[in-house]
């Protein structure tokens, strides 16, 4: 069975306190992999797509890395606008279904 | 920019009552989809369709239907909504390359509320 897991579920920094989440997944066949940022009561904001192992995207404070079973988003001093839930998905071989992870729900104090 | 619209951002609704959501893209995709998205359990595929009039289940396409007419809108359509059916409706909507590897994006949402 496909399988994404998250972690940790949440994670609570202060601000300019680096760290990482972590996408880890179990599927049969993977043509890439989705991190989303998602707000309280919007929709998820796609942030990076990440297709083979090895790979890596930057945006401002956002780092994402992809290996052969996992992926991690490093958040690099972070700010308190960096508040929010990550969600990682991988796309599926069968028919390009999207798998969620439950998603780390990221809190940052100033 | 991508845009995806959905109808209403909170909706409250009696048992029973049949119940329409809708979405709107203006990128020309070929590919829509609706998920629900509940706490702890992430989002799931509701359904998804690839082309007008075409339409596909996800894992959790019961007490659903969908409706897809023009290749802009793509309809949820609850027949008789029950309360275990409060969710977060999250239609979202990509390119096909036929790669099958097109970021899907999201629309705002819709907090759906079952009494």
């Amino acid at each position: 069975e496909d399988q994404v897991t998250q972690s940790p579920e949440a994670l609570r920094l202060q601000e300019g306190e680096s760290s990482s989440l972590n996408c880890s997944y179990t599927v049969s066949g993977l043509r890439g992999l989705f991190w989303y940022r998602q707000d309280p009561g919007k929709g998820p904001e796609f942030l990076f797509t990440l297709y083979s192992a090895g790979e890596e995207k930057e945006k401002e404070r956002l780092k994402a890395t992809l290996t052969k079973k996992e992926s991690f988003l490093h958040i690099t001093a972070p700010k308190p606008e960096d508040s929010a839930t990550y969600l990682c998905a991988v796309l599926l071989e069968s028919w390009g279904k999207l798998q969620f992870g439950a998603g780390t729900q990221v809190v940052v104090t100033p | 920019d991508v845009k995806v619209t959905q109808s209403s951002r909170y909706l409250v609704k009696r048992t029973g009552e049949k119940v329409f959501l809708e979405c709107v893209q203006d990128m020309d995709h070929e590919n829509m989809f609706w998920y629900r998205q509940d706490p702890g359990l992430g989002l799931r595929l509701i359904y998804f369709s690839y082309d007008v009039k075409m339409k596909e289940k996800g894992d959790i396409p019961e007490g659903y239907s969908v409706s897809r007419e023009k290749k802009e809108r793509f309809s949820l359509i609850l027949e008789s909504a029950s309360t275990n059916q409060t969710s977060m409706y999250l239609c979202a909507s990509s390119q096909s390359s036929g790669m099958g590897t097109d970021t899907q994006y999201f629309g705002p949402g819709t907090r759906l509320t079952v009494l």
